[in-house]
């Protein structure tokens, strides 16, 4: 079956620079969660979109933003990059919430970002 | 407030016997979906177990069960007949019901699970 996708799986910046990272949801899933997972932490939303709209914000810095397109796949771009924002950045998708707080988050396999 | 508490943050079992996971959580949402994910060192997040705040009997898979006390707020994981292969960092998260809009997952800091030979 098919997961979520998300690219490049590992990324390696200096500080200042920008880097975009992409996810590609499960089919008919419209809805894209983004996580970011720093060394030791438990994993932290961002950002989430449903229907190519933001959904939710979290604790995203105003240094990244994030869309998602017509094919419902989504991007995080982050600039001026810190030596902080080294993590594993999460992407999920999942079918549109029924206001039950049920159903699975499928996650991809993550992106490892290090900021030199 | 901590939406999710787990408040052990390494324990240590060994292979063939059982081990519980603590997880307490806070909501005042009638509605939400308690989830158990495991993340090995490779990373990846792996799910493992759901439990609906209307559930009445507690969730189980294969070797992995949930012991769900709603008055207690409390949703542990069981695991049962532990092995060598599930030494990882195991994560209790919480998906509060809200209508039209984001669903996002809130975690606990984790336990890290080592299971001896």
């Amino acid at each position: 079956a098919a997961g979520v996708i998300q690219s490049p799986r590992h990324l390696i910046k200096e500080k200042r620079e920008t880097a975009t990272l992409k996810c590609y949801p499960i089919p008919r899933h419209d809805t894209v969660y983004w996580y970011q997972q720093g060394p030791g932490q438990d994993p932290q939303f961002l950002i989430s979109f449903y229907e190519k709209m933001q959904s939710d914000k979290g604790s995203i810095p105003d240094r990244f933003s994030a869309q998602q397109f017509s094919d419902y796949h989504s991007e995080l771009n982050m600039s001026s990059l810190e030596l902080g924002d080294s993590a594993l950045y999460f992407c999920a998708s999942s079918l549109p919430g029924q206001g039950l707080g049920n159903g699975e988050l499928f996650f991809g396999e993550g992106s490892r970002l290090t900021v030199l | 407030a901590q939406k999710i508490t787990q408040t052990q943050p390494g324990m240590f079992v060994q292979e063939k016997e059982a081990v519980t996971l603590d997880c307490t959580y806070d909501t005042s949402d009638p509605s939400y979906g308690l989830f158990w994910y495991k993340q090995p060192s490779s990373g990846e997040m792996i799910f493992l177990i759901y439990q609906g705040s209307y559930d009445q009997q507690n969730a189980t898979e294969g070797r992995y069960s949930l012991n769900f006390q709603k008055a207690r707020k409390s949703a542990n994981l069981v695991i049962s007949a532990s092995q060598l292969g599930d030494s990882a960092m195991y994560f209790c998260a919480m998906r509060e019901g809200k209508e039209g809009g984001s669903e996002k997952l809130v975690f606990g800091k984790g336990t890290k699970l080592t299971v001896n030979p």
